[in-house]
């Protein structure tokens, strides 16, 4: 149980152009997800915390108008790098947590998409 | 946001249990500790979560200090497939948020 799926897994595209990236909770309703970001060799980066039906909360740092976060239904979060460029290569994994049990802030990831602006 | 100190790496031969030590002394008393491991190229995975009490399931067993200011995550055979970054991170009360660290890089030796 508590699979999280992502598509793509691997998007290159041209710089000035928008990706958008899907985040699926399979097997559950996820009423909380999130974004991560990864440079390589580095750790994971909460980028936003996505709930159903409302506005995305974002970290400090992250453009909001740049990455767009779409939490439309219970089992479908979206996020559409906007006017992507090279320096917004990177890995994203999108997580979800189980409703029933918010408190103890288990999260499920998904195996994450492999960004390249070319 | 409570930090967690865990070693840079760790090495272990298959087959032997891995003890992976993570220190929390600034743990607050509704945090939880939660183990995510992540191989390469993949998302994290999750592995363990524990309050008070030690805990155990089929991938391994989380063992709490009493003053639940330190934790071990135990690997009880390591296998190959085993070789990840492991991540120590706290959380708890109405912040869902999990802060990554540099985690603890564990290589399986053949």
């Amino acid at each position: 149980g508590a699979v999280v799926s992502q598509h793509p897994s691997r998007v290159i595209c041209k710089s000035g152009t928008s990706v958008k990236i899907e985040c699926r909770s399979l097997d559950f309703q996820a009423t909380t997800m999130f974004w991560y970001r990864q440079f390589p060799k580095q750790s994971l980066m909460l980028m936003a915390t996505s709930n159903e039906g409302s506005k995305a909360t974002y970290e400090q740092g992250v453009e909001k108008d740049k990455f767009l976060i779409n939490h439309a239904s219970l089992t479908l979060s979206t996020l559409t790098v906007t006017s992507a460029h090279p320096e917004d290569s990177s890995f994203y994994i999108c997580s979800a947590s189980l409703p029933d049990r918010p408190s103890t802030d288990t999260q499920y990831f998904g195996p994450g998409t492999r960004l390249t602006v070319l | 946001d409570a930090k967690t100190t865990q070693p840079n790496s760790m090495e272990s031969n298959e087959e032997e249990p891995v003890h992976l030590p993570c220190n929390h002394s600034t743990i607050s008393g509704t945090d939880y500790i939660h183990w995510y491991r992540q191989l390469p190229s993949q998302g994290p995975e999750y592995v363990i979560h524990g309050l008070t009490s030690n805990v155990n399931n089929r991938m391994a067993s989380l063992a709490i200090a009493e003053d639940r200011k330190s934790s071990t995550l135990i690997l009880h055979r390591a296998t190959l497939r085993d070789a990840a970054v492991y991540y120590c991170i706290l959380s708890g009360g109405s912040n869902y948020k999990l802060t990554f660290g540099k985690g603890t890089l564990l290589t399986v030796n053949p």
